[in-house]
């Protein structure tokens, strides 16, 4: 079965902070992760996924996240966060016919 | 690109009228779309899994007959939420599979407030 827990639900950060937002996971099947942006009252955005390869994943608007097996993580990073960052994220892990989401972090920078 | 649209972007109806949500995949051709629902500050749940021509797949808990799933067409799948209660307000946001090769991604759509007075 496939699970993906977010261990932080609000994550405040001051403007040109770095950010890291933590996801672990839990699959059976082959390992797929995806992180998601959602801005409010819209739908989501994809920001970066890991399917294989370099475990190290760049994204857009300057994320990053890197896969780690032994820990069963996919943390999502960034070095200097803007205010337009604020917003929901989601980890999310592919399952056999669908994606199985995450509760989400609020990310709110603080000017 | 992969666009997926959704109509419409907002919606308010009385209790006990059905509101119809539509979802179309723009340039490409889906033969599997999904609806999600979310409540505030929570996360989405899959409610169904649409099949283009044949019967939607639905998650455990959610009524089939309350929420009506059709996916007639390789771009489109429309929810109709029957007999709306205030307790169906909610955000929808549906999601297109895209195929290619081996592979495939999700594609969502921008996501349909509810709102049942």
């Amino acid at each position: 079965a496939q699970s993906v827990t977010q261990l932080d639900s609000q994550v405040p950060v001051f403007e040109e902070a770095p950010v890291e937002l933590r996801c672990n996971y839990s699959s059976s099947v082959s390992v797929y992760l995806f992180w998601y942006v959602q801005y409010p009252n819209q739908g989501l955005q994809l920001l970066l996924k890991y399917l294989s390869g370099s475990t190290l994943v760049k994204g857009i608007n300057g994320f990053e996240a890197e896969f780690n097996k032994s820990q069963t993580s996919f943390h999502l990073r960034k070095p200097s966060v803007h205010i337009s960052d604020t917003a929901e994220y989601f980890c999310a892990v592919r399952g056999a016919n669908n994606l199985f989401f995450g509760t989400g972090t609020r990310l709110t920078v603080i000017p | 690109g992969a666009v997926v649209s959704q109509h419409p972007s907002w919606v308010i109806c009385k209790s006990g009228t059905s509101v119809k949500i539509e979802c179309r995949s723009l340039d490409f051709q889906a033969t599997t779309m999904f609806w999600y629902r979310q409540f505030p500050k929570q996360s989405l749940m899959l409610m169904a899994t649409s099949n283009e021509g044949s019967k939607a797949t639905y998650e455990q808990g959610v009524e089939k007959d309350k929420f009506l799933i059709n996916h007639a067409s390789l771009t489109l799948s429309t929810l109709t939420v029957t007999s709306a209660h205030p307790e169906d307000s909610s955000f929808y946001i549906c999601s297109a599979r895209k195929v290619t090769g081996g592979s495939y991604e999700q594609y969502f759509g921008p996501g349909t407030r509810l709102t049942v007075t």
